[in-house]
């Protein structure tokens, strides 16, 4: 059974660094490609960026390009969404979704992690 | 880049027939993926490259691309229907993700 089981929530403060982590079991990792969505309260769903588990690739949002960094860790099944210095405005739900094999939608996601950061 | 315009809201009676559509320039020549989001939780595939239907989706759902907009279409309407919907297209040219604004469904 494929499962994509993200890191429990966070409180955050303004300023401080912060990774949370997606931990995939039940296929194969490094033929997958897995991104990270952003949701807002209240809002729509945006992509931040993706990776390719089999080499670490990664290609970014415009819009996230350089606030983030996506990773990998092949002995651990894991993806990461790593934040060097977070602000009010990255409070959201951040969720991890697989890509479908050689294909361009997401059949699988996380359960999401609610990131909160005060100011 | 391509922007995917959905309207904001849908309402539509139990048994009903909804319709939500999402647009773009060219959207013709893209693949379009729809997802199911129930509140508070995370999102579903309901429809991958236009029309296809994954496994444990019901009939109900079907999907169209063409005439200048695809199209998700949720026929004998139910409560359980009651989400919000997104668009996605992967754009080749950039290799990004683009989602459409959702559409929140209401069951009358």
């Amino acid at each position: 059974e494929v499962q994509l089981v993200q890191s429990g929530a966070e409180v955050k403060k303004s300023g401080d660094s912060v990774k949370i982590s997606c931990q995939t079991s039940g296929f194969a990792f490094t033929n997958h490609y897995i991104a990270w969505v952003r949701q807002m309260p209240g809002k729509g769903l945006e992509w931040m960026g993706v990776i390719f588990l089999g080499d670490s690739e990664t290609t970014y949002s415009p819009s996230f390009q350089g606030l983030v960094t996506i990773s990998a860790d092949k002995s651990l099944n894991t993806a990461y969404l790593h934040w060097n210095t977070v602000r009010a405005t990255d409070t959201a739900i951040y969720f991890c979704a697989r890509v479908a094999y050689s294909s361009t939608f997401f059949d699988y996601w996380g359960q999401g992690t609610l990131l909160t950061v005060s100011s | 880049s391509h922007v995917l315009t959905q309207p904001p809201s849908v309402s539509v009676a139990p048994g009903q027939t909804a319709t939500i559509t999402c647009g773009a320039n060219d959207i013709g020549s893209k693949s379009v993926h729809w997802y199911r989001q129930k509140s508070g939780q995370a999102p579903v595939v309901v429809i991958s490259y236009d029309r296809g239907r994954p496994s444990g989706i019901p009939e109900r759902y079907s999907g169209s691309n063409s005439g200048g907009a695809a199209t998700l279409t949720i026929t004998r309407v139910e409560a359980g229907d009651e989400a919000d919907y997104y668009c996605q297209v992967w754009d080749n040219d950039s290799d990004h993700v683009i989602f459409g604004g959702g559409t929140k469904l209401t069951v009358l």
